[in-house]
């Protein structure tokens, strides 16, 4: 079974601090890694997606790829309380096609 | 340049009945796949369609079926409903030539409730 693991949070941190993101994989041969925000009671919105190890940064937002390490990361600065949402991690696997396995995501939450 | 688009947006139902969900994907997009979100969940894929052919499939049962238009627009129908079958349905679409650089975008879901 292959898997995408998340802490459940959720994560406080204080609003303009660094909230950092943290998701792990099972599946070796995963080719591209997205990052998904989720308000409550709305669909999964993308973020960012990676496909080559180190850092992709866009904006306050920065992944992380470590393949050998089977993990991704999402770095959020100066975090505004609108970010506070459900940050979903998912993986397309070894397949190449298209689908997502995701993890149950991380809740985020940054108080003003 | 429109987004996933996606309908009915909220439906209630009774067990047993049938239920069709509709898709059209971002301009561009020629594959379709299917989500089903429950509460507290993460998206779970339940099949995609490219060339009008089911491609792959996770690990949901016959009830639920699929078809993919020459338009590439897509419908997703769920037969015999249960009430765990309640759930938000999302619809994702990408270009399958992208490769390694594609982008997944989801529609707004379908919001069920079995009763």
């Amino acid at each position: 079974q292959k898997e995408v693991e998340q802490n459940s949070g959720p994560l406080s941190v204080p609003e303009g601090a660094i909230a950092s993101l943290n998701c792990t994989y099972s599946d070796r041969g995963s080719q591209s890694f997205f990052w998904y925000r989720q308000y409550s009671g709305k669909s999964p919105e993308l973020i960012m997606f990676i496909y080559s190890n180190g850092d992709k940064e866009d904006g306050r937002f920065t992944a992380q790829l470590n393949k050998a390490s089977q993990y991704v990361s999402l770095l959020i600065r100066d975090s505004q309380p609108s970010d506070s949402a459900t940050y979903l991690c998912a993986v397309i696997g070894s397949s190449g096609y298209s689908t997502l396995t995701f993890g149950k995501g991380t809740m985020l939450l940054v108080s003003p | 340049d429109a987004g996933v688009t996606q309908s009915p947006t909220h439906l209630i139902k009774t067990r047993g009945q049938q239920v069709t969900l509709r898709c059209s994907p971002k301009s561009g997009h020629d594959t379709v796949s299917w989500y089903q979100q429950a509460l507290g969940q993460g998206p779970q894929f339940i099949f995609q369609y490219y060339e009008e052919e089911e491609r792959q499939r996770g690990n949901f049962p016959d009830r639920f079926s699929g078809h993919q238009f020459p338009n590439y627009s897509s419908e997703l129908n769920v037969n015999a409903l249960l009430l765990g079958d309640s759930a938000l349905y999302l619809c994702a679409s990408s270009w399958e030539r992208a490769g390694s650089g594609n982008t997944i975008y989801f529609g707004e879901g379908s919001w069920l409730t079995v009763v």
